[in-house]
């Protein structure tokens, strides 16, 4: 469904820790990105990358941690600076030079204790 | 910095009946618009996207309309289902080489039809 699988589904968190949420697509795709979804509100950007070893900020990068060391991976690391990381996270990944119609992955659901 | 606004954000209609959701984006040079469907708890899926050198698409009982002058897009569903029942989102994106895919979205439209 889709080719883009994030994991765990739901994720618990206790307010100073680091979690990492994992993004993992054999699309062949060459960009992903991040968002956090918000009740009532619509996606917001986090971070994204467009080839491996390379990323940039999105809209609301701060608190927040990526990399990019396969192409087929994009981990994003909720550190303790997120003031308030209780939310949808949505992966998605594009195809390059052919369009812009992005994928999304099925979302991990955040919720610090 | 670009922004793209939504209206309405709840929209209540009767089985039959069409629905209509408006777009306006804020950057002229955008150029590529698609609409996502997400259902509750679920992944967004694109079910219709439009590019600036069009002025509309249909696919189906879904059409989405595109002004440039006036930077504004529409989502119309005619003879809407129970199964339409989603939150809507439009975005903005600009497209062409060099281009970054990032979409701006706009707040969601909750669309309820009532059987």
């Amino acid at each position: 469904d889709g080719g883009i699988t994030q994991s765990p589904k739901y994720l618990f968190r206790k307010e100073g820790q680091n979690v990492t949420l994992s993004c993992e697509q054999n699309l062949n795709h060459d960009a992903m990105y991040w968002y956090r979804q918000d009740p009532g509100q619509g996606l917001r950007l986090i971070y994204y990358s467009q080839i491996v070893n390379d990323f940039q900020k999105g809209d609301i990068a701060e608190g927040y941690s990526v990399s990019r060391e396969k192409k087929e991976s994009f981990p994003l690391t909720v550190t303790s600076a997120q003031k308030n990381p209780t939310a949808f996270y949505l992966c998605a990944s594009r195809r390059t030079g052919g369009g812009n119609e992005q994928f999304f992955g099925p979302g991990t659901r955040l919720t610090v204790l | 910095g670009e922004n793209v606004e939504q209206h309405p954000s709840t929209l209540s209609v009767q089985e039959g009946d069409s629905a209509v959701i408006k777009c306006t984006y804020s950057d002229s040079a955008s150029n590529y618009f698609p609409w996502y469907k997400q259902e509750l708890g679920k992944r967004p899926q694109l079910i219709i996207d439009i590019r600036s050198n069009v002025g509309e698409k249909k696919d189906q009982r879904i059409a989405v309309t595109l002004n440039k002058t006036a930077k504004h897009f529409s989502l119309h569903i005619t003879e809407t289902q129970p199964e339409d029942s989603a939150v809507y989102f439009c975005a903005a994106s600009k497209d062409g080489s060099g281009n970054t895919g990032k979409l701006i979205f706009g707040q969601g439209t909750t669309l309820q039809v009532k059987p």
